[in-house]
C-alpha cells in the first residue's frame, strides 16, 4: 500500500538552509510534490518533480529524489521567517492525477531569529 | 478571481445534526475535490468530481455526500454528524484533474460534540 512519511518538526535559524525529508513506499509513483501550508490557510503547491528526474531547482528551492531509497527532500536556501509553515510531500501513482495523491503527515518548519 | 472559497470558516455541531459545507471556485475548473485533515495525518480524499453531474468516492467517503450541479459549486453534506468527523475540511479545484494545477480553499474547521 501507499505510505508517505515525514518527520514532524524542524527548527532552523533565519539565513540557514532547511532540509525537509520524505520517504514513500510506492515505487510506481510518477510525480512527487511539495506543498506549503501557512497558518489558517489551505495548501499551496511549491514544486513537483517527475520520477525520472533526480533534482529540480526553482529559485531558493531544491528538490532531490532518490528513487532507489524512495527518498525525497526539499531544501530551502537562505530560510526566512516567512518560510515558517507546515510542509507536505505527496506522491501520485497516476501521472499527476489529483485524485490519486497520497499526502505525508507534514513537517512543521519553525524559523528562529 | 477569488479562487476557491469555502464557507463557513468554523462550525460547531452536535452529534446527529446535519450540515452542508460550501465550496465554490471561479476559475472554470472541471475537477473539484474535498479533503479532510486530521492531526498527525496527511490530507485524505473524501469525494471528488470531474465535472458537473459526475462525482466519485475517495479514500474516506463514509458519512459524506456530494453533488455537482454546476461547474462552480461542490457542496459537501454531513447527514448525521459524528465526533469522528471533527476535522479541518479543504476543498480544492484543478484544471483537467492535474495535481500540479490544484488550488486549495482556506478550509472549514468543524467540531462535532
Amino acid at each position: 500500500g501507499e505510505d508517505v512519511e515525514q518527520s514532524l518538526f524542524l527548527s532552523v535559524r533565519e539565513g540557514d538552509s532547511s532540509v525537509i525529508n520524505c520517504t514513500y513506499t510506492d515505487s510506481s509513483s510518477t510525480y512527487l510534490y511539495w506543498y506549503k501550508q501557512e497558518p489558517g490557510a489551505g495548501l499551496q503547491l511549491l514544486t513537483y518533480i517527475f520520477s525520472n528526474m533526480d533534482m529540480k531547482q526553482d529559485q531558493r528551492l531544491t528538490v532531490l529524489l532518490n528513487k532507489k531509497d524512495k527518498h525525497l527532500s526539499l531544501r530551502i536556501a537562505d530560510t526566512q521567517t516567512g518560510d515558517s509553515a507546515i510542509y507536505f510531500c505527496a506522491e501520485s501513482i497516476e501521472a499527476g492525477t489529483a485524485s490519486k495523491l497520497t499526502f505525508g503527515t507534514g513537517t512543521r518548519l519553525q524559523v528562529t531569529l | 478571481n477569488a479562487g476557491v472559497t469555502q464557507t463557513p470558516k468554523f462550525q460547531v455541531l452536535k452529534t446527529g445534526q446535519s450540515m452542508t459545507l460550501q465550496c465554490a471556485q471561479d476559475m472554470n475548473h472541471e475537477y473539484m475535490s474535498w479533503y479532510r485533515q486530521d492531526p498527525g495525518m496527511g490530507l485524505r480524499l473524501i469525494h471528488y468530481s470531474v465535472g458537473a453531474g459526475i462525482t466519485d468516492q475517495g479514500e474516506v467517503p463514509n458519512g459524506y455526500n456530494v453533488s455537482r450541479s454546476t461547474t462552480e459549486d461542490f457542496p459537501l453534506r454531513l447527514l448525521s454528524a459524528a465526533p469522528s468527523q471533527t476535522s479541518v475540511y479543504f476543498c480544492a479545484s484543478s484544471f483537467l484533474r492535474g495535481a500540479e494545477t490544484q488550488y486549495f480553499g482556506p478550509g472549514t474547521r468543524l467540531l462535532v460534540l
